[in-house]
């Protein structure tokens, strides 16, 4: 059964400060990535996914995330975080092919102090 | 055009009632996902609906609670006999499953409060 793993649970950071956020999955074969995004008050919205090719993906607002195949990781970062970029995040996975459920992380709650 | 959509967007009831939450997904969509967002518990799966195959129900948590999703658009999640640690927000979303790699759109969740 696949999962997903998310270290941190609340992150606080100053404004202009980076962002490294982890998540590691398990699961025995190709694999679709996804970070999603909950602003306060608003629904989970994709932030960005990686299905294949560059390992390096790039997001709304600035953010990317990088698969490491060999370490079964999909970090989030972000070089210089907002007051706005205030949210829950929440990493996922899904198996490639098929019709395969999505499994989502327990999220990581990020408070960015102005 | 129309996101998904739920209803009711709070509900309040005592413990021990029924209750019945609705949920309209994206039109196209083939895929259907309920999950429960507790305060500290991060998003718990409970049910995926994929086209007219059948459902994966590993993660409902009771047999008290049950989905079902007619003509392969709108979904009921029910839950039975109603208990406090069901208090929670519950939310849908949805997926056109034409392509592998389509994301899943939110809706804004139904809060429920058990009393």
């Amino acid at each position: 059964a696949q999962s997903v793993s998310q270290h941190n649970h609340h992150v606080i950071l100053s404004e202009a400060a980076s962002l490294e956020l982890g998540c590691n999955y398990s699961y025995g074969g190709t694999v679709n990535l996804f970070w999603y995004v909950q602003y306060p008050g608003q629904h989970l919205q994709l932030l960005l996914k990686y299905f294949s090719g560059d390992p390096l993906v790039k997001g709304i607002k600035g953010f990317e995330a990088e698969f490491i195949k060999s370490k079964f990781s999909f970090n989030l970062r972000k070089p210089s975080v907002q007051w706005s970029d205030t949210a829950e995040y929440f990493c996922a996975v899904k198996g490639s092919g098929g019709y395969q459920k999505v499994t989502f992380g327990t999220g990581t709650k990020l408070q960015v102090i102005p | 055009g129309a996101g998904v959509s739920q209803s009711p967007s709070n509900k309040v009831t005592e413990k021990g009632k029924d209750v019945e939450l609705r949920c309209d997904p994206i039109s196209g969509h083939t895929a259907l996902y309920w999950y429960r967002q507790s305060l500290g518990q991060g998003l718990e799966f409970l049910i995926y609906f994929q086209g007219n195959s059948a459902p994966d129900k590993s993660g409902l948590p009771s047999d008290r609670f049950s989905a079902e999703r007619t003509g392969g658009s709108v979904s009921t999640l029910t839950i039975q006999r109603t208990q406090q640690e069901d208090s929670a927000v519950y939310l849908c979303a949805s997926s056109f499953m034409g392509g592998e790699n389509q994301p899943q759109h939110f809706g804004d969740g139904t809060r429920l409060s058990i009393l």
